[in-house]
């Protein structure tokens, strides 16, 4: 059982806002940064923020990521068909020596 | 471009080991860590541990701690994972993926690879 809770699921219309949370300890969000993993059906994952709301060169700014104490969150606004996938939030935790992977949260666009 | 490729799918019965590769192209392995995440069929995502390919050391994930091994070939670009004492619930894609961040404060896997099928069955 993760260390980190995610809703198991979200939805949405196209075009509307989704949020997703991630709700973690003083041991990892608390203390370290959030990344955010997509991963489309069959796919490997892939990284779409990083240090809680850095976005990597290619990830469309429809895409946020946010902090706040010992939870995060990760935004889509804008959606569209293509961003239907499961997401993962992602930091180290210290008090396991290790990186820790949220429950995932899976997508549907409506 | 960068980017990590991994061996081909495996069958294995349980009590064996196996060994899955990581070929970095586009970088230097010794640059950047390399990460093992696995993820068993409609599960999530499970790290299993990293490896500094420039100074060999590692660090696992209690979880598979005494069964698994990271290791480097530093003049072929290449990382590899070996898992032992298979069970039937280490059937699971594996992952390397790059680890970036200066600290693990800051740490993040950037590049993956694309998965390899490691099915474990009598």
């Amino acid at each position: 059982q993760s260390v980190l809770t995610q809703p198991p699921s979200a939805s949405g219309t196209p075009g509307q806002r989704v949020t997703i949370s991630c709700s973690g300890s003083s041991s990892n969000i608390g203390r370290n940064t959030v990344n955010w993993y997509q991963q489309l059906p069959g796919t490997a994952p892939k990284l779409l923020i990083y240090s809680n709301n850095q976005r990597p060169s290619g990830v469309p700014d429809r895409f946020s990521g946010s902090k706040s104490g010992t939870s995060a969150s990760l935004a889509i606004s804008g959606l569209q068909s293509e961003d239907e996938a499961d997401y993962y939030c992602a930091p180290w935790d210290d008090s396991l020596n290790g990186y820790v992977f949220g429950t995932g949260t899976k997508v549907t666009v409506l | 471009q960068v980017q990590l490729v991994q061996s081909g799918a495996e069958v294995k019965k349980p009590g064996a080991s196996v060994r899955v590769s990581c070929k970095a192209s586009g970088y230097s392995i010794t640059s950047s860590d390399i990460n093992w995440v696995r993820q068993a069929t409609g599960q999530g995502l499970e790290w299993m541990g990293w490896l500094n390919p420039n100074s060999g050391n590692t660090g696992y994930a209690q979880k598979f701690q005494g069964r698994v091994t990271m290791t480097r070939n530093t003049s072929i670009n290449t990382a590899y994972m070996e898992l032992s004492s298979l069970r039937s619930d280490d059937t699971a894609v594996y992952y390397c993926a790059r680890g970036r961040g200066t600290t693990v404060t800051y740490y993040y896997m950037d590049v993956w690879g694309k998965g390899t099928t490691v099915t474990v069955s009598s």
